[in-house]
């Protein structure tokens, strides 16, 4: 089954602690990306990979850093969340310029 | 820079048919696609426009204009299940970045 799976579904941390939230994708797909999502202000991009070792920014990459070593996983890094990092993020996986495909999110809460 | 605008919320009763609209700025987009997502799930593919015209799926169609930077999705014989945020969405020509929309909320009422 074609999937994208983001772990872990929900977290809850504290202001300046290091957290990784994984993405992998199992469709051989070139190109990945992470989105945050807030209230009024739709899917916003934070970061996106072309191909391995390829990443850019998007429009809002500010405290977020990815790496992509392998074609399959995308994490996305936060070295020192802060609160206005609370949000619900998704990751996306497509080939071309067509479908998308998403994970299932992770409620991110920085206290 | 890259934008997408669209309404922010319609309402309709079910049976109805209901228009999103949605116009870009941006001389780089390359299709438009439309995606659904229900409350707090993940966003689902819904639709792809590359060239201008009407692309038909179902109770769902998604037309384009890309001399007007301009496309609509329309929804048919309206359902209580298709209640839920839509967004719009433009690619550039390498594909490499895709861009959303803030999202229309649909309500669809009985």
């Amino acid at each position: 089954e074609a999937q994208v799976t983001q772990n872990p579904r929900y977290l809850i941390t504290v202001t300046g602690k290091k957290l990784t939230v994984t993405c992998s994708q199992n469709m051989n797909h070139e190109y990945m990306s992470w989105y945050r999502q807030d209230p009024g202000l739709g899917l916003r991009q934070i970061y996106y990979s072309m191909n391995v070792e390829v990443t850019d920014k998007g429009d809002v990459p500010e405290g977020y850093k990815v790496s992509r070593k392998e074609k399959r996983n995308f994490p996305l890094i936060l070295e020192s969340p802060s609160p206005n990092q609370t949000s619900l993020y998704f990751c996306a996986s497509r080939q071309g310029s067509t479908e998308a495909f998403f994970g299932q999110g992770t409620r991110l809460t920085v206290v | 820079g890259q934008s997408l605008e669209q309404p922010s919320e319609v309402t309709a009763v079910e049976g109805a048919i209901v228009q999103i609209n949605c116009t870009y700025q941006t001389s780089g987009f390359y299709g438009l696609s439309w995606y659904q997502q229900h409350d707090g799930g993940a966003p689902t593919f819904l639709s792809y426009n590359a060239l201008d015209g009407l692309e038909e799926t179902g109770r769902f169609s998604s037309f384009l204009s890309r001399s007007d930077s301009y496309g609509y999705l329309l929804l048919q014989e309206l359902q209580m299940k298709d209640s839920a945020s839509y967004f719009c969405a433009g690619a550039n020509q390498a594909g490499t970045a895709l861009i959303f929309g803030k999202g229309t909320t649909l309500s669809v009422s009985s």
